[in-house]
């Protein structure tokens, strides 16, 4: 069964530093690109990033571009995303998701996890 | 940045009733990568519809996408109780990928 689970999120405060993982099962992690995704609270979907299966491509949402960084390690089959300089507005839940067509970054996303909290405040 | 708009913002329809959202891109997705997702109350999105048109393992055939270029529409032919959500339409053939700000289809 393939399974996404992520874990890092938590209370920090603006301009603090957080890095969040997912940790992926039940499939070839390195033959699919993979993303982010955040939604705020009552809010809409927001796409954030995503990677190539071999991590040699990486793609940023322009609120997020100098701030966030996605990167992978295929030999673990994880995904991370380290955040800095966060502000309130970061505030949301964050999904990891497996892309549905392989291994292209910007794709189509057929797996999800359950999502990892940040909450931004003072 | 290609901007998604999906109208209407909400639909309220009875059991049984047939459902049409619309989606609408601000520029020509490439290759017609649109694709729809479900959303209810504190779960993770689920993949409905990819490629405008190809539905995703799992997903009942009353779910069907069409259209191309800047206009693309989902339908439910049939509501069933589990299908009152939200609905997102995102595109993917170009960075950033982006989503609409969803419809939500509730109970009349």
């Amino acid at each position: 069964e393939v399974q996404l689970l992520e874990s890092g999120g938590g209370l920090v405060q603006p301009g603090g530093s957080l890095r969040l993982s997912c940790a992926a099962s039940g499939f070839t992690f390195s033959t699919y690109a993979m993303s982010w995704v955040r939604q705020a609270p009552g809010k809409g979907l927001e796409w954030v990033s995503a990677i190539s299966g071999s991590g040699g491509s990486t793609y940023y949402a322009d609120s997020v571009k100098g701030r966030f960084t996605i990167s992978r390690d295929n030999s673990k089959n994880t995904l991370y995303l380290q955040i800095n300089s966060l502000r309130a507005g970061d505030t949301a839940v964050y999904y990891c998701a497996k892309a549905g067509g392989g291994a292209r970054g910007v794709n189509y996303l057929d797996v999800w996890g359950e999502g990892t909290t940040v909450t931004v405040s003072s | 940045e290609i901007v998604l708009t999906q109208s209407p913002g909400t639909l309220s329809l009875s059991p049984g009733e047939r459902a049409t959202l619309s989606c609408r891109a601000s520029q020509s997705v490439s290759n017609n990568y649109l694709a729809w997702y479900q959303q209810k109350p504190g779960q993770a999105p689920r993949l409905l519809i990819y490629g405008a048109s190809s539905r995703a393992t799992g997903i009942p055939d009353r779910f069907s996408g069409s259209g191309s270029g800047t206009d693309f529409t989902l339908t439910i032919s049939r509501l069933e109780p589990e299908d009152f959500a939200v609905y997102y339409c995102q595109q993917y053939g170009s960075s950033p990928g982006t989503f609409g700000p969803g419809t939500k289809v509730d109970i009349k």
